[in-house]
Order: C-alpha cells, then sequence, then structure tokens
C-alpha cells in the first residue's frame, strides 16, 4: 500500500540553525500538508500546498518557515532559524484530493537545544 | 471555524469491553469527521471516515463511529477491546472536500486492562 515517507525520523539541532525536514508523499497525490505536534499537546495544521503554491498557512507558519516541492516527489519544510518552541514532531501528509483524506507519514522528532 | 472536543483525555477499559471515546464538533458547514489512531512513536493512522454519505461509519480493527447531526456527535466506538488496541485516538474535522485542512481534538489515550 503507497505510503507518505519523512526523513529523517529524529533531528536534534541548535538553536538559531535552519533545518530542512523532508518528504516523499503518495506519487498521484496532489495536496501536500504540513502539521506539527508538540510533546503531549494536539496536533496543529502548518501549511497546505497545492499546484505549486501555498493554499492555506496557520498563524504558525511565520516567515521563519517556507515550503518547497523541489522536484516531482519531494516536499521539504524549512525553518531558518529555530527556536526551542519549534520542538515537536513534525508530521507530512497527502492527499489526492477526492479521497476525502489525507495520508500521514511517520512524522520526523525535531529537538532544538 | 471548525473545532473538536474530545470528552476524557484518558480512558480505561478491560480487555474484551465495549471501547467508547466521544468526540463532539462544531462546525458551520456540513463536515467531514475523522477518528485517527496514534500507537506509541508511530504516526498517525487514519481508522474512520465521515463525508456526508453513511452515518454509521465502519473502519479498519472493528471500529466504528456513528455521526449524530443532532447531538453534534462522532464517538466512536469498538463492541470488544484487544490489548493492540491501546494507543491514543484522534478525532478530528475538515470542511467538505478531500484538500481541506484538518483540525485535530486534542486526543484520548486508550488503555487497556487485561
Amino acid at each position: 500500500e503507497p505510503e507518505v515517507t519523512q526523513t529523517p525520523s529524529h533531528q536534534v539541532t541548535q538553536m538559531g540553525q535552519e533545518v530542512i525536514l523532508r518528504c516523499v508523499p503518495i506519487s498521484n497525490h496532489l495536496y501536500f500538508y504540513w502539521y506539527r505536534q508538540i510533546l503531549g499537546q494536539k496536533v496543529e495544521f502548518l501549511v497546505s500546498f497545492y499546484n505549486n503554491e501555498i493554499s492555506e498557512k496557520s498563524e504558525i507558519f511565520d516567515d521563519q518557515f517556507s515550503v518547497e516541492r523541489p522536484d516531482g516527489s519531494n516536499f521539504t519544510l524549512k525553518i531558518r532559524s529555530t527556536k526551542l518552541e519549534d520542538s515537536a514532531m513534525y508530521f507530512c501528509a497527502s492527499s489526492d484530493g477526492s479521497g476525502y483524506s489525507q495520508y500521514f507519514g511517520p512524522g520526523t522528532r525535531l529537538l532544538v537545544l | 471555524a471548525q473545532s473538536v472536543t474530545q470528552l476524557g483525555s484518558h480512558v480505561s477499559v478491560s480487555e474484551g469491553a465495549l471501547v467508547l471515546l466521544r468526540c463532539n464538533y462544531s462546525s458551520s458547514v456540513p463536515p467531514y469527521l475523522f477518528w485517527y489512531v496514534q500507537y506509541p512513536n508511530q504516526g498517525l493512522q487514519l481508522l474512520l471516515k465521515y463525508t456526508s454519505a453513511a452515518t454509521l461509519v465502519k473502519g479498519i480493527n472493528g471500529f466504528e463511529a456513528e455521526f449524530k447531526k443532532s447531538e453534534t456527535s462522532f464517538h466512536l466506538t469498538k463492541p470488544s477491546a484487544h490489548m493492540s488496541d491501546a494507543a491514543e485516538y484522534f478525532c478530528a474535522v475538515s470542511d467538505p472536500g478531500g484538500y481541506q485542512k484538518v483540525t485535530f481534538g486534542t486526543g484520548t489515550k486508550l488503555q487497556v486492562i487485561p
């Protein structure tokens, strides 16, 4: 069964450093998303992406964040200058838009020291 | 704006007992509703979804949920709990359309007691 994959599974970085989280969505999907889950809290929407542009973004998704689909298979989330409060599990998801479901990857656990 | 409220952050049931996880939603438009499960140190797996078809929705692993518009509820049930059902369960809502963002509840951790 097709699945969303994410790399790395874990990343530790120093505050102020840039990180790039990578995702490979399901191949025939057209809509892509990033969510995050701070430890002990609920999953929160960050951004959705369609047709090579951002469809919607939350208040969390400020200028420190950016997304890109650099080629036909990868979808990335970049955090330019990480803060302690960026420590969270980051989930990528994809949808074909007609299946009424988003399929989530296993997540990348980011720890900012 | 949509939201979901999950009653009970922790639920304990005995193995073989009925599982009932409660979820109430708030939405200004007819919603799509979902239940996701998260096993320890794993991602989110879709259990089932309601997208305005049948109000009783059957999902994987023997779970089902019933959409009740009059009660704005979408409770998750399973007749007989298994040890393997121990996980965190998230109710979620989105606007209609398969591309809309999903808004999650705070989650309910299910403990199954042998």
